[in-house]
């Protein structure tokens, strides 16, 4: 059973950082690509980023967080991160980790974690 | 930015009956040398992740149930839910990821009539 769980979220203030963790099992963890997602309260989803699998490790940001996060994955560990750094009051939501179909970043996201609560306030 | 624009933003429908939800996209998710659309449909239920229920815009996912039917037109896709049962009701949401930023539509409320 694929499973996702992700770790890290919290209070943080504005310029902080923080460092979310997606711990994976249930499938072979380096073979597929990897998303996060995110959703403020009551509003629409947002894709973030993308990781592709192991290879090139090719990775994609939405415009409003590119150069304050980073995408990565241990694939040894069978863990996905995302580095949020320079956090500001709009970062706040939950953010979803996700698993892709395939190696390729370019896919939906066929299954998620339950997600972590991120939030940027002073 | 591809934009993805749902129709309606809520939609109630009796229980049986059909239930139809657009998608437009603001330019083509044709990945042409796969013949395959780019675009997704997921189901949120409160207090829960998404949902995949179909994805290449029409191939639905193992275990949904065949009530949920998905297709393209160009650059227009449909989800309908052919008839529509209680535990239906829910947000659904298409996403492109054809082209990065991989956008989702706004989402469709759907409730029972």
């Amino acid at each position: 059973e694929v499973q996702l769980l992700e770790s890290g979220g919290g209070l943080v203030q504005p310029g902080g950082s923080l460092r979310l963790s997606c711990a994976a099992s249930g499938f072979t963890f380096s073979n597929y690509g990897m998303h996060w997602v995110r959703q403020a309260a009551g509003k629409g989803l947002e894709w973030v980023s993308s990781i592709s699998a192991t290879g090139d490790g090719s990775t994609k940001y939405t415009d409003s967080v590119r150069g304050r996060f980073a995408i990565s994955r241990d694939n040894s560990k069978d863990t996905l991160y995302l580095q949020m750094d320079s956090l500001r009051p709009e970062d706040t939501a939950v953010y979803y980790c996700a698993k892709g179909p395939g190696s390729s970043a370019f896919t939906p996201s066929d299954y998620w974690g339950q997600g972590t609560l991120v939030i940027v306030s002073s | 930015d591809i934009v993805m624009t749902q129709s309606p933003d809520s939609l109630a429908v009796s229980l049986g009956e059909r239930a139809t939800i657009n998608c437009k996209s603001s330019q083509s998710v044709l990945y042409s040398s796969k013949n395959k659309n780019y675009l997704g449909w997921y189901q949120q239920k409160p207090g829960q992740p998404p949902k995949l229920l179909i994805n290449w815009a029409s191939t639905r996912e193992s275990g949904v149930p065949d009530r949920f039917i998905g297709s393209a037109s160009g650059t227009d896709f449909t989800l309908t839910i052919s008839s529509l049962q209680a535990e239906d009701v829910a947000v659904y949401y298409c996403q492109q990821y054809y082209s990065v930023p991989f956008t989702f539509g706004q989402g469709t409320r759907l409730e029972i009539k």
